[in-house]
């Protein structure tokens, strides 16, 4: 399989608790991008990366939230003391801009959908 | 305020109506990509459009970029139940570094 996997799928956590979720990009992509959504939303951007630098980070992301992609590979985005209005899906999209082409396109993985209780 | 706007938000339909969603902008995007999501997974992408005033088609479904590379739509001819989704724009400036994304159409076609 060559798509973005992304994991857990579904991740359950009580209020306070700290989770990491992991996102395996298409192997020769070198940018990797995390979103979250809300129910019927677009994706609202969080942060992304071209190989392992962290170049862009939404104003919107708090201190609780960090990512890191430390070989260019994959990525993990991790949430410190969870809060409920944290609950959201999680999605991981990664893109290869080839050198002549005039535009990029990026692919997403199946998500990981977060419930804090 | 979100650099593209997506309209309808919602819309119902029988099967065999023609539809039309609108993504618009006041900003001047590099590309527009259209992607189809069902509830519980990732977008699909299916299109980019790069050329202002390009046009599209992928089987049933019609893609136009505008002129001025501000805005786009889909159509949908003879729509069917397995379109029923969200469908979602989004554009990259000149940077290439982000996408955009407008609000998304949430589509129903009822057999």
């Amino acid at each position: 399989d060559t798509g973005v996997s992304q994991n857990p799928r579904h991740k359950i956590t009580k209020r306070g608790q700290n989770v990491t979720f992991r996102c395996d990009p298409i192997s020769e992509h070198n940018r990797l991008y995390w979103y979250r959504q809300t129910l019927g939303q677009g994706p609202e951007f969080l942060t992304y990366f071209q190989n392992e630098a962290q170049l862009e980070k939404s104003r919107l992301l708090s201190d609780r939230f960090s990512a890191e992609r430390p070989k260019g590979s994959f990525s993990t985005l991790e949430i410190q003391r969870t809060e409920q209005g944290d609950s959201a899906m999680y999605l991981c999209a990664s893109s290869m801009k080839p050198w002549l082409q005039t535009y990029n396109e990026q692919f997403f993985g199946p998500g990981t959908r977060l419930t804090v209780l | 305020t979100q650099l593209l706007e997506q309209s309808p938000q919602f819309l119902s339909i029988q099967e065999g109506e023609n539809l039309t969603v609108y993504c618009n902008s006041s900003s001047v995007f590099s590309s527009l990509q259209w992607y189809r999501q069902e509830p519980g997974e990732g977008p699909v992408l299916l299109v980019t459009v790069v050329t202002g005033g390009e046009v599209k088609k992928l089987k049933r479904l019609t893609f136009q970029f505008g002129d001025a590379r501000k805005d786009s739509s889909l159509h949908i001819t003879a729509a069917q139940p397995g379109d029923t989704g969200l469908y979602l724009c989004a554009g990259t400036l000149y940077n290439f570094n982000k996408f955009y994304f407008g609000s998304g159409t949430k589509l129903n076609v009822k057999p």
